[in-house]
């Protein structure tokens, strides 16, 4: 159980296009799933929190009408980064939490890997 | 200072031993620990949840210090498969169950 998938799992696109990233929880439901980002050899870091129904909380520094995030379900969140620029190109990651359970365990996807040309 | 800090390693383990490393945290309001490993260019899966008392899985030992806010993680009996970056996550409830990742601790287990 607790299976997160992302897709794509890699994309190239040019300077300036749009990418949309799909996060799905697929045998549970998820208010809330979370986005990140990671650089080589780092730590991820938080983007955003995605929250079921409302607008998603978005960590300092990251911008929002950049890194648009919809989380329309309970089993589906998007992240689309707009006008990509190559600074962009980074491992993508989203996760998801069980709703209800009182558990705070995070459940990640496998990645989506960008790279902006 | 960092919120998470682990050592980053890599800890060279022979095949058969044991290695343990630390992570501490700096916010004493944090609740709730994980451990996670993440294999290269792969996404970060749950090895296990730390709690108060300490807890075993298997092979692996998890052991919460509040007193001095840190966490460790014991790994005995390597396994070649247990090579991987082990990353310490931190939680506290008044940051709506966000994770503080730190970079994590790299194990290389040698045959």
């Amino acid at each position: 159980g607790a299976v997160v998938s992302q897709h794509p799992s890699r994309v190239i696109c040019k300077s300036g296009t749009s990418v949309k990233i799909e996060c799905r929880s697929l045998d549970f439901q998820a208010t809330t799933m979370f986005w990140y980002r990671q650089f080589p050899k780092k730590s991820l870091m938080l983007m955003a929190t995605s929250n079921e129904g409302s607008k998603a909380t978005y960590e300092q520094g990251v911008e929002k009408d950049k890194f648009l995030i919809n989380h329309a379900s309970l089993t589906l969140s998007t992240l689309t980064v707009t006008s990509a620029h190559p600074e962009d190109s980074s491992f993508y990651i989203c996760s998801a939490r069980q709703t209800g359970g009182g558990s705070y365990e995070q459940y990640f996807g496998p990645g989506t890997r960008l790279t902006v040309t | 200072r960092k919120e998470v800090e682990q050592d980053p390693g890599p800890f060279n383990v022979p095949e058969g031993a044991t290695v343990a490393f630390n992570c501490t945290y700096s916010n004493s309001a944090s609740q709730s620990f994980f451990w996670y490993r993440q294999d290269c260019r792969k996404e970060p899966k749950l090895l296990m949840s730390v709690y108060s008392s300490g807890n075993e899985d298997g092979r692996f030992t998890a052991q919460l210090n509040r007193a001095s806010q840190y966490i460790s993680l014991l790994i005995r009996d390597s396994k070649l498969s247990d090579s991987a970056t082990y990353l310490c996550v931190v939680m506290t409830t008044d940051s709506w169950g966000k994770f503080q990742f730190g970079a994590g601790t790299q194990v290389v287990v040698t045959p």
